[in-house]
């Protein structure tokens, strides 16, 4: 069965420190696609990234990088200089040949403080 | 315009009202979706329409009827709900509903609180 776990509930950081959001998912598939959303506030989920099965390479865009390793199934997804305006749930997602549509973890609660 | 618009954005009922949701995508997308966010739960996927065709449905109850007119609106009809029910609800649109990988692009929900 697929599922996505995000363990951590809730992380509070101050201004300018890195923070990791973890993110680890099961599946039986070969080829899946792993997400990451941002969902602010205003309540939109946000697409950040999308990455697949047969890529392993890291990204980094900008303060965001992602950490995709097969090997302990986890895409972790860190924050580099965190900001207030990245305060917001974030949410890791999977979708795979067998099921189509995603599969999305609890969210993690980030809390950036001045 | 932003791509998915959800109407209203705060909604309060009672148990016995009837009320609608309304959501329209901009993008030109074949699927459009329902999801309904509770606190300290996964999203759950609750319909999926792919060109005005229901082609999922995750054991809703029937106090939830969904309705697709057209490829661009969506509207979740709602009657007789629960407190339970209260949670966000969002609208989300992909360009097709089958296909790995598809990335889905969200309004920004409906908060409806059952009284």
């Amino acid at each position: 069965a697929q599922k996505v776990t995000q363990a951590q509930t809730e992380i509070s950081v101050v201004e300018k420190e890195d923070v990791t959001l973890d993110c680890v998912y099961e599946t039986r598939d070969t080829t899946y696609y792993l997400f990451w959303y941002k969902q602010p506030p205003s309540g939109e989920l946000v697409f950040l990234i999308r990455r697949n099965s047969f890529d392993e390479q890291n990204e980094i865009s900008g303060r965001y990088s992602w950490n995709f390793q097969k090997s302990t199934s986890s895409f972790n997804f860190t924050i580099t200089a965190s900001q207030v305006v990245d305060s917001a749930v974030y949410f890791c997602a999977l979708s795979d040949d067998n099921t189509d549509k995603l599969i999305f973890g609890t969210g993690t609660r980030l809390q950036v403080f001045p | 315009e932003t791509g998915v618009t959800q109407t209203p954005r705060h909604l309060v009922m009672g148990m016995t009202n009837k009320k609608s949701l309304k959501c329209e995508q901009h993008l030109g997308h074949n699927a459009m979706y329902w999801y309904k966010q509770s606190a300290k739960k996964p999203l759950e996927l609750m319909f999926v329409y792919s060109l005005e065709e229901r082609v999922e449905n995750n054991s809703v109850p029937s106090r939830f009827s969904p309705e697709c007119p057209n490829s661009s609106h969506l509207f979740l009809h709602l009657h007789t709900l629960q407190p339970e029910d209260s949670a966000l609800y969002l609208c989300a649109s992909s360009q097709d509903w089958k296909g790995a990988g598809t990335e889905a692009f969200f309004g920004q929900g409906t908060r409806l609180t059952v009284v």
